[in-house]
């Protein structure tokens, strides 16, 4: 069964550093989306991108995130100078395009340490 | 303003047991309502959907309007039920893809 991966699944960085979190959606997926999950916290929706260009974005995804799909099949999560609080778990997911309400597969997460 | 309300961290049943997670919402629109599952070390993945109107693994949820609620339930819960149940909401035609989730509720099956 297809499925979204994230590579790194763990990644520590120091403060101030910038980190790229990969994402392999599934192929035949179109809309892809980061999600957050501070630990004890919420999982947070940060954005949605479609067609090489943000759809939507949360108020969390400010100008240190960017996102980008760099060839046919990755698409990354930049953050461009690192925050202690931006520690969490981060979360890809892909779906099709069509009804809005088709399904979101998600990856499996990449922790994210900042120190 | 989208919210959704998961007012119990932690439910521990008997295996056997009836089980209820709950999921309360709040949205001045239409809502599409899901529940999504993560078990141990393993991804979230999505357990059932309002508008589909099924029962998954023994699960159904049904969404009332009036109260603002998507439980979801179980008659009679296994000890593979054990994870972390995610309630989460989406605006119909709104545009939006964005799912709100709730905080979760880690659902222990006891032998």
């Amino acid at each position: 069964e297809p499925e979204v991966t994230q590579t790194p699944s763990h990644q520590v960085t120091q403060m101030g550093q910038e980190v790229i979190l990969r994402c392999v959606p599934i192929s035949n997926h179109l809309y892809f989306y980061w999600y957050r999950q501070i630990l004890g916290q919420k999982v947070e929706f940060l954005v949605s991108f479609y067609n090489n260009e943000i759809s939507e974005k949360s108020e969390i995804f400010d100008d240190q995130f960017s996102v980008e799909r760099p060839d046919g099949s990755n698409f990354t999560l930049k953050i461009r100078s690192t925050k202690l609080e931006d520690s969490a778990m981060y979360f890809c997911a892909s779906s099709v395009v069509g009804a809005m309400n088709t399904e979101a597969f998600f990856g499996q997460g990449t922790r994210l340490t900042v120190v | 303003a989208q919210r959704v309300t998961q007012p119990e961290k932690l439910l521990s049943v008997f295996k056997g047991a009836p089980v209820e997670l709950k999921c309360n919402y709040s949205y001045s629109g239409s809502p599409e309502l899901f529940w999504y599952v993560q078990y141990s070390r393993q991804r979230l993945q999505l357990l059932l959907r309002h508008i589909s109107r099924e029962s998954i693994k023994g699960f159904t949820a049904d969404l009332n309007k009036g109260e603002t609620s998507f439980h979801l339930k179980k008659p009679f819960a296994q000890e593979e039920d054990s994870a972390m149940y995610y309630c989460a909401l989406r605006g119909v035609n709104t545009g939006r893809r964005a799912l709100t989730f709730g905080s979760g509720t880690r659902l222990q099956v006891q032998p």
